[in-house]
């Protein structure tokens, strides 16, 4: 069956700007989750989504926001894009329910010039 | 979530078994504990998780100690593809969220 997908794999932005990436899960998964992965912080949460709901939230600013649509697939904000964005944001999906395995996708290279 | 301590790096001959420990001395009772790799810069993959039992999947197996304060990844018979980062994590299913520290940088030897 098709893993996570997510898109764009690469993205060069600048400073200010806004920009949205993509994740769609396995079918039939529920739960969807984003981390930044950067070398200096390492894998970090951001937040965590299962029917359209955010159950879970990380320590990250307000420019940060996601979303989950109906059919499973997930999105997530940054806005007022800042040098320190820059980094590897990885989407996750599991069925949600209780202490299920996590399956990643390759990820969305940002980098913010 | 529970914080756990493992090695930075360890190394590993190929063919052999790779035993990766992991400290997790504050896991509560709720929580699993789940075992990641990532190989240089694709995402995290799923190993093996478990509770109180010992586990066994296709990948490796999972020792965790009767008091749950450790527990050990085993890898049978590594092979150069198994040089990757292991990340030990203790998360309760009720969290929805996976806490990951620096890992265990395993290097697989010819």
């Amino acid at each position: 069956k098709a893993g996570v997908t997510q898109t764009p794999r690469y993205l060069i932005k600048t400073r200010g700007q806004q920009v949205t990436l993509s994740c769609s899960p396995i079918s039939g998964h529920r739960s969807v989750s984003w981390y930044q992965q950067t070398p200096g912080q390492g894998l970090q949460f951001l937040f965590e989504y299962f029917s359209e709901t955010q159950r879970n939230k990380g320590n990250f600013p307000g420019r940060f926001s996601g979303r989950q649509f109906s059919n499973s697939r997930s999105e997530m904000n940054v806005s007022t894009l800042e040098l320190g964005d820059s980094a590897l944001y990885l989407c996750a999906s599991s069925p949600g329910q209780g202490a299920d395995g996590y399956t990643f996708g390759s990820g969305t290279r940002l980098t913010v010039v | 979530d529970a914080k756990t301590t493992q090695p930075p790096s360890m190394d590993c001959a190929e063919g052999r078994a790779a035993n990766l420990p992991c400290n997790h001395s504050t896991i509560s009772g709720n929580e699993y504990v789940y075992w990641y790799r990532q190989i240089h810069s694709q995402g995290p993959q799923y190993i093996i998780h478990g509770l109180k039992n010992n586990e066994t999947n296709e990948m490796a197996s999972l020792i965790i100690t009767e008091d749950r304060k450790s527990s050990t990844l085993i890898l049978p018979h590594a092979t150069l593809r198994d040089t990757a980062v292991y990340y030990c994590i203790g998360s309760g299913g009720s969290n929805y969220k996976l806490t990951f520290g620096k890992g265990t940088l395993l290097t697989v030897n010819p």
